[in-house]
């Protein structure tokens, strides 16, 4: 059974500091790996898919890298801004029988001005 | 081009009464999932189509909850008799075809009174 652990689970960050994401699985068994991000009270907002046979994915301040060997992803945010608060959620899209997004708890992230 | 539309966003419903969802998933998406998430916590799958076929519904529990897809575009996911536990969101996804970009809804909160 896939597992999907996000470290950590809350983040407080001055503005404009890089930070980094993480998230783990347990079955490098995956069709790709997806991010996410969830303002409060809203559905969740596609930021990155990186397909398993990929290394990274980078959209603007946005870099995700993917090392399926070692069950791991990272979601690299430069120069954080204050709009970019908010709960990222990694995903793992399992294969075998029950194709499907696995998530972990996410990481909320709040950039301070 | 519009995204996945849900509706209602929010519903308050006494315990024991029945409930729907409507989800309108992206024009050509094939394939359309039901997660339920809770607070603090990630979705989690309760049934995926592919088209109008359920292909896995093995963590839908059928004894309250019923799902259908009618021609292989809308959905609606019931709940009958609703029970306090079920309080949570609903979130509806859409996929071109199994393992590609997933979509997601903003959405509908459910309290259960």
């Amino acid at each position: 059974k896939q597992e999907v652990t996000q470290i950590p689970a809350a983040l407080s960050v001055p503005e404009g500091e890089n930070l980094v994401l993480n998230c783990s699985f347990t079955d490098s068994a995956i069709y790709n790996l997806q991010w996410f991000r969830q303002d409060p009270g809203k559905g969740l907002t596609s930021l990155l898919l990186i397909q398993s046979s990929q290394r990274e994915q980078t959209s603007g301040r946005l870099n995700a890298s993917l090392d399926k060997s070692s069950g791991r992803s990272t979601l690299y945010i430069a120069a954080s801004q204050p709009g970019d608060s908010a709960t990222y959620l990694c995903a793992a899209h399992t294969q075998g029988g029950s194709e499907k997004l696995v998530f972990g708890k996410g990481t909320k992230l709040t950039v301070n001005p | 081009e519009a995204g996945v539309v849900q509706s209602p966003r929010y519903k308050i419903i006494e315990k024991k009464q029945p409930v729907a969802f409507w989800c309108n998933p992206i024009s050509g998406h094939n394939t359309l999932y039901w997660y339920l998430q809770n607070l603090g916590q990630g979705p989690e799958l309760l049934i995926r189509y592919e088209n109008e076929e359920a292909v896995d519904d093995s963590q839908l529990p059928k004894d309250r909850f019923s799902a259908e897809r009618l021609k292989g575009v809308d959905s609606t996911l019931k709940i009958q008799p609703a029970e306090l536990g079920d309080s949570a969101v609903y979130l509806c996804a859409s996929s071109f075809a199994g393992a590609t970009e997933a979509f997601f809804g903003q959405g509908t909160r459910l309290t259960v009174v």
